[in-house]
Order: C-alpha cells, then sequence, then structure tokens
C-alpha cells in the first residue's frame, strides 16, 4: 500500500506570496498531523485533524497559517503572506484513530521564501 | 503538558562502539513512547515504540529502548553502531490526555565516526 505522499517536494516562492502544501495520507487513517522542521530544529506540531472533530490548531504560529482536509481524507496547509522564516521543511503524518498509534510521516515539502 | 527532553544534541561514537541516546519525558499518566529515525534527505520511520506490556522493546537495525517508569526515561540503545546508524533521532510521548497529540523531542544528531 502507498505511504503518506506530500505535494509539491520542493518549493520555491518569494516573500508576500502564498503556497499551498498538500498531504495526501495513508487510506484508512482519520488522523492527520502538520509539523514543521526548521534547520537544526526538532518537530514543531501545527495543526492536528481527527475525523470529522474541529481540528486542533494550537500549534498555528499565526493566523497567516491555516489548513484544511477535504473529506477526511486529503490536507492543503496555507500560508498567506510567505516570510522568510516560514522557510523549513514541512511534515505530514497520518496514523489510525487512538491511543499509542504510529505516526506514519510523509517526505515532507522542503519551502523556500526568497 | 507533556513534554520530551532529549539530553545531547549530538552524539559521536566510533564504528563498532555502544550507542546510547537519551529520552526522558514527563507525564503524569502512562505514557506511550516512540522512537523516530530520519535518515539524510528522507522522511521519518519508526524505530520502536512502548505502550503496555515488556518494558524492554526491540526495533529496528538492532535497537532497543528501555521503558523506565521511576527514572521518566526511554533511553535508545545500540551495542555496535554501524556507518549507517548516522542519523537524527527523535523521541516522541503521547498518553490518553493528549489524545492523538504527540510531543517530540528536538531530535539527537548521532555521527559514526570510522
Amino acid at each position: 500500500g502507498a505511504g503518506v505522499s506530500q505535494s509539491p517536494s520542493n518549493k520555491v516562492t518569494e516573500k508576500g506570496k502564498d503556497v499551498e502544501l498538500r498531504c495526501d495520507p495513508i487510506s484508512g487513517h482519520t488522523a492527520l498531523y502538520w509539523y514543521r522542521q526548521s534547520l537544526g530544529q526538532g518537530l514543531e506540531f501545527l495543526i492536528y485533524f481527527q475525523g470529522n472533530s474541529a481540528p486542533d490548531k494550537s500549534g498555528l504560529p499565526s493566523d497567516r497559517f491555516s489548513a484544511e482536509r477535504t473529506g477526511g481524507s486529503v490536507s492543503t496547509l496555507t500560508i498567506q503572506r510567505t516570510q522568510q522564516e516560514d522557510s523549513a521543511v514541512y511534515l505530514c503524518a497520518s496514523s489510525f484513530s487512538g491511543i499509542g498509534y504510529t505516526q506514519y510521516f510523509g517526505p515532507g515539502t522542503r519551502l523556500t521564501v526568497l | 503538558a507533556q513534554s520530551v527532553t532529549q539530553l545531547g544534541s549530538h552524539v559521536s561514537v566510533s564504528e563498532g562502539a555502544l550507542v546510547l541516546l537519551r529520552c526522558n519525558y514527563s507525564s503524569s499518566v502512562p505514557p506511550y513512547l516512540f522512537w523516530y529515525v530520519q535518515y539524510p534527505n528522507q522522511g521519518l520511520q519508526l524505530l520502536l515504540k512502548y505502550t503496555t506490556g515488556a518494558t524492554l522493546v526491540k526495533g529496528i537495525n538492532g535497537f532497543e529502548a528501555e521503558f523506565k517508569k521511576s527514572e521518566t526515561s526511554f533511553h535508545l540503545t545500540k551495542p555496535s553502531a554501524h556507518m549507517s546508524d548516522a542519523a537524527e533521532y527523535f523521541c516522541a510521548v503521547s498518553d490518553i490526555r493528549s489524545g492523538n497529540q504527540f510531543y517530540f523531542g528536538t531530535g539527537t544528531s548521532l555521527t559514526v565516526i570510522p
């Protein structure tokens, strides 16, 4: 079976532009997570979707960041008016619902804001 | 709130030597503990996890970790390092209070010296 996929793999944009990052989770996984990994840093939690429940947006760093998940499957992370400090690798992960289930990570999208 | 501390952001060992990567967590309820590995230019993959049962868990590539409740630790070990073990290692914790929320440490970069 296919793993978690993300697109694009690399994105270079100019400061002030909007970007959309896409995540396709593993089929059947109800939980979906977005993380940000900056150079030399750990994983910074951004947002988490669980089934049809309201997402946990507690990790979004500013109102320029938003995400949605359509039909309980594909998710899009949108960054508006990008800043240079947004440059990072954005990781998506999915898992079955429930405590203790493993998160499966996608390869990430490397975002560079010039 | 839950948290994970990985002591030592960089660890160097000689090929064939013992690998010990430290992870301490804070959780007021029984935790679920994970170690992930990220090889250069690759996504994160699960090494091993502890949910319940035996406190010594074995993972891929000869790694193992022991859950020690009294020490709130989940250190990762491997008896003999290989060059191919050079990677970034992340410890993560989840528990029933956090639901599907995961908390990651800042990572430990392992260098293996020939």
